[in-house]
């Protein structure tokens, strides 16, 4: 099977544009979630999306936003890119499991983008 | 405020000892806890998981614990090899999963 798919793998953009990140999860895994990795904050929950909604949100501003598509494929935005921004974002996807729980995820390598 | 706490950034410790990964919570409601490990230019892959019903779970050299009082869990890797050099994450689970920080692990040869 393969694994969790992010691309583009490496960005660069500068402050105020937009950028859109791509997920492919692992197949038949419905639940997509996006997390931000930096070095003084760790893994920062973004979101996750199940079955095309959006099921839990963290505390990030409203320029990150996502969605999910109906082969469960998942997008992330950022718009407004600030220098804060620049950060590893991280997708994961998980099996459904009994009861709806999705604990354990799979990530992908991440995409590092780095604003100038 | 952060709920899931790692306080040790690093940890050296020598090859075939064993090294002890702590991790502190402030939600009581989580009801799942899990380890990942982080290569450089990786996602984490996940390790071992624990429930709250359990106090211990044991996979080959990985032992997690789980001290419901306090809101305390640690990951024991023993004996230690170099392969296992990489930044763990704690992380708890009640709707969606929060991370820690994570802690480098560097084994010595």
């Amino acid at each position: 099977k393969a694994g969790v798919t992010q691309t583009p793998r490496y960005l660069i953009k500068t402050r105020g544009q937009q950028v859109t990140l791509s997920c492919s999860p692992i197949s038949g895994h419905r639940s997509v979630s996006w997390y931000q990795q930096t070095p003084g904050q760790g893994l920062q929950f973004l979101f996750e999306y199940f079955s095309e909604t959006q099921r839990n949100k963290g505390n990030f501003p409203g320029r990150f936003s996502g969605r999910q598509f109906s082969n469960s494929r998942s997008e992330m935005n950022v718009s407004t890119l600030e220098l804060g921004d620049s950060a590893l974002y991280l997708c994961a996807s998980s099996p459904p499991l009994a009861g709806g729980n999705q604990e354990t995820q799979y990530f992908g390598p991440g995409t590092r983008l780095l604003v100038l | 405020d952060q709920q899931v706490k790692q306080n040790s950034p690093s940890l050296s410790v020598q090859e075939g000892r064993i090294s002890i990964l702590n991790c502190d919570y402030t939600n009581s409601m989580f009801d799942y806890f899990l380890w990942y490990k982080k290569y450089p230019a990786e996602g984490p892959t996940f390790l071992i998981s624990i429930s709250s019903i359990k106090d211990k779970n044991e996979d080959g050299r990985f032992t997690v614990f789980l001290n419901k009082s306090a809101k305390h869990l640690s990951l024991h890797i023993v004996p230690s090899q170099p392969g296992d050099s990489a930044v763990y994450f704690c992380a708890a689970s009640d709707d969606k999963i929060i991370f820690g920080k994570g802690t480098r692990l560097h084994i010595l040869p």
